[in-house]
């Protein structure tokens, strides 16, 4: 069974810090997708990234970047100089290809809080 | 991408009653999912709904609790029925844009709130 595990319940940092969101996920396929979402104090989830098992370069857009790593089946998010918009709670999901209506697990979430 | 809109935004229910909530999408899909969020908690899918099909519902979600229409590409809709006050939470659907792909985006969600 698949499972996603994000350990860090809360992060606090003030704002312009760089911040490191943990993700360590279990799957028995060899195929499938990975995702990131921001859910804001308004409850929307908001697509930020996905990723498949093929492609382990790392990605980086404006602020954001993900460190993907099979080996430690690890896809880490950073949000470099955090801002008070940053403050919300981060998902990161699975999807197994072999599931086939792409059924997405998540973690249990992070919520981040940026001070200014 | 897709423009996901949910009826009702929110809404206080008493325990015993029904609420229906509407998902409609701006274009066809084939996949369309609930999802339900319990306060505080991580999304947990109810069940996936398949336009021309029977919605497949995951452990702990029956249909007789959570009925779910699926008339045509573009709508669906979720049925809480003779609710409790632990159904309060954020129920979502979410569309697989497009059908070949694993890319998913989520409705704005209904906050339900059942006293």
């Amino acid at each position: 069974a698949q499972k996603v595990t994000q350990a860090q319940t809360e992060i606090s940092v003030v704002e312009k810090e760089d911040v490191t969101l943990d993700c360590v996920y279990e799957t028995r396929d060899t195929t499938y997708y990975l995702f990131w979402y921001k859910q804001p104090p308004s409850g929307e989830l908001v697509f930020l990234i996905r990723r498949n098992s093929f492609d382990e370069q790392n990605e980086i857009s404006g602020r954001y970047s993900w460190n993907f790593q099979k080996s430690t089946s690890s896809f880490n998010f950073t949000i470099t100089a955090s801002q008070v918009v940053d403050s919300a709670v981060y998902f990161c999901a699975l999807s197994e290809v072999g599931t086939s209506y792409g059924k997405l697990t998540f973690g249990q979430g992070t919520i981040l809080t940026v001070h200014p | 991408s897709a423009v996901i809109s949910q009826k009702p935004s929110r809404d206080i229910c008493q325990r015993g009653t029904s609420l229906t909530i509407q998902c409609q999408v701006d274009s066809q899909v084939t996949m369309m999912f609930w999802y339900r969020q319990q306060p505080g908690q991580s999304l947990t899918l109810i069940a996936t709904a398949n336009q021309g099909s029977e919605a497949t519902y995951e452990s702990g979600f029956v249909i007789d609790k959570f009925p779910i229409s699926r008339p045509n590409l573009t709508f669906s809709t979720l049925t809480v029925s003779n609710m409790s006050p632990e159904d309060s939470s954020i129920y979502l659907c979410s569309v697989k844009i497009p059908a070949s792909s694993y890319e998913q985006y989520f409705g704005p969600g209904t906050r339900l709130t059942v006293t």
